[in-house]
């Protein structure tokens, strides 16, 4: 069975840049057809997507947080990351990692980490 | 940008069918997912591809499309139904692939 799991620091300063690991396991990262996504929720608000990847190097990402992102793949250790550059206190949220399930013309997420909450403060 | 809209809540009482609608101009083009998020959890995926139900979902749970509207509908609805409940799809072009309605928080009176 595919689990994830989130992990990093729980507490980063404004103007930084947010650092989070997936660890997969019961699957590989190098799986066809598999994109690796992020996802975020800040506190008591809706879901947002950030964007995913896949092994080789194809990219997709929200329009919104482009600019600031930055998602790669450990495949050693079937890990991929993300970094978000230049936060403030609204990329306060709860993080989640996912599997994109990409196929002609839509996407999904499933399963997803039980996701970690990072807070932005000084 | 591209938005999906849902009502912010929705109450029934149990054994009743609970009606979710998510609004997007690129429905029609476009599948519709249902994820299902309770107090503390990760959103589980509960229909994907408008209608398609995951294996362990139970058969309470269907969805539909209709012109620029689509719907997640909870027959019989239990206790453990009470949760938050989001849509998520893309825009005609692709560019906004991820993108989640508002949420819908379903209360079981």
């Amino acid at each position: 069975q595919l689990q994830l799991q989130e992990s990093g620091p729980g507490l980063v300063k404004p103007s930084e840049t947010l650092s989070l690991t997936c660890t997969v396991s019961g699957g590989s990262v190098t799986s066809s057809s598999y994109y690796w996504g992020w996802i975020r929720q800040p506190p008591g608000k809706g879901l947002e997507w950030i964007g995913s990847f896949y092994y080789s190097g194809s990219t997709y990402f929200s329009p919104s947080l482009r600019s600031r992102v930055t998602i790669s793949v450990d495949t050693s250790k079937n890990q991929f990351s993300l970094k978000l550059s230049s936060v403030t206190a609204a990329d306060t949220a709860v993080y989640y990692c996912a599997r994109d399930v990409v196929a002609a013309g839509y996407n999904y997420y499933d399963p997803w980490g039980q996701g970690t909450l990072v807070t932005v403060s000084s | 940008s591209y938005e999906l809209t849902q009502p912010p809540s929705v109450s029934v009482s149990p054994g009743q069918t609970a009606r979710i609608i998510c609004s997007g101009d690129a429905l029609p083009k476009q599948y519709a997912f249902w994820y299902q998020q309770k107090p503390g959890q990760a959103p589980v995926l509960v229909i994907y591809k408008d209608s398609e139900r995951p294996s362990g979902i139970p058969e309470r749970f269907s969805g539909s499309s209709s012109g620029t509207t689509v719907t997640l509908t909870i027959s019989g609805v239990q206790a453990e139904d009470e949760a938050d409940y989001y849509c998520q799809s893309a825009d005609s072009s692709r560019t906004y692939r991820g993108v989640f309605g508002g949420g819908t928080k379903l209360t079981v009176l």
